[in-house]
């Protein structure tokens, strides 16, 4: 079975800081991983994918993930957050190669920007 | 070009009603899938569809049903509305998950 741990539900970063949210998983199987953002009253949007080429993803919005085989970690990372950049982020994995393509979510952690 | 649209956005049902989400996509898009967010819990997998005509439990289906009868289109069914069914439901299409803008619904 599959399954994402998203390590603190809350992150407090102020403007200009590191951002850093962690996300480990849990595969039997090669994973695929995902990040998506979300924000209030929207739906889900995909800021990055690994998909088994480059373990470094460089996303949308100037954030990358690494992903580290060793570490079973997936984490996002921005160098200089933004104001923008407050929303609730859900780290994803999915089967390599799976014929479903069914996603399994994590619980997600909701990120705020100090002024 | 509108991706994927759910409709309605905002319900409030009584228990006992029932009700019927679409999920509409405009990417012919094989895979279809229907989720619920709540509170804490990210989003769970209700039911989804890798194609016309097919369709497939998730993690939570119970008190759903879903039809995919056009390849566009997505449907959730509620027979018997609960309190416990009250949550976001959000509808996603393709292998990199194009998300709907959700539907908020009440069950009181």
């Amino acid at each position: 079975a599959q399954s994402v741990t998203q390590l603190g539900s809350h992150v407090s970063v102020s403007e200009g800081a590191l951002v850093l949210l962690r996300c480990n998983y849990s595969s039997s199987v090669p994973p695929y991983l995902f990040w998506y953002v979300q924000y209030p009253n929207q739906g889900l949007q995909l800021l990055l994918k690994y998909t088994s080429a480059a373990t470094l993803v460089k996303g949308i919005n100037g954030f990358e993930a690494e992903f580290k085989k060793s570490e079973t970690s997936f984490h996002l990372t921005k160098p200089s957050a933004h104001m923008s950049d407050a929303a609730e982020y859900f780290c994803a994995v999915s089967r390599y190669g799976g014929a479903t393509n069914k996603l399994i979510f994590g619980t997600g952690t909701l990120l705020a920007v100090q002024p | 070009n509108a991706g994927v649209t759910q409709t309605p956005k905002f319900r409030v049902l009584k228990t006992g009603q029932s009700m019927t989400l679409l999920c509409a996509q405009d990417m012919n898009h094989e895979y279809m899938y229907w989720y619920r967010q709540d509170p804490g819990m990210g989003l769970r997998l209700i039911h989804y569809s890798v194609g016309e005509g097919t369709t497939a439990k998730g993690e939570v289906p119970d008190g759903y049903n879903v039809s995919r009868l056009k390849k566009q289109n997505f449907l959730l069914g509620l027979e018997s509305a609960a309190p416990s069914q009250t949550s976001v439901y959000f509808c996603a299409s393709g292998s990199s998950y194009t998300f709907g803008s959700g539907t908020r619904l009440t069950v009181v």
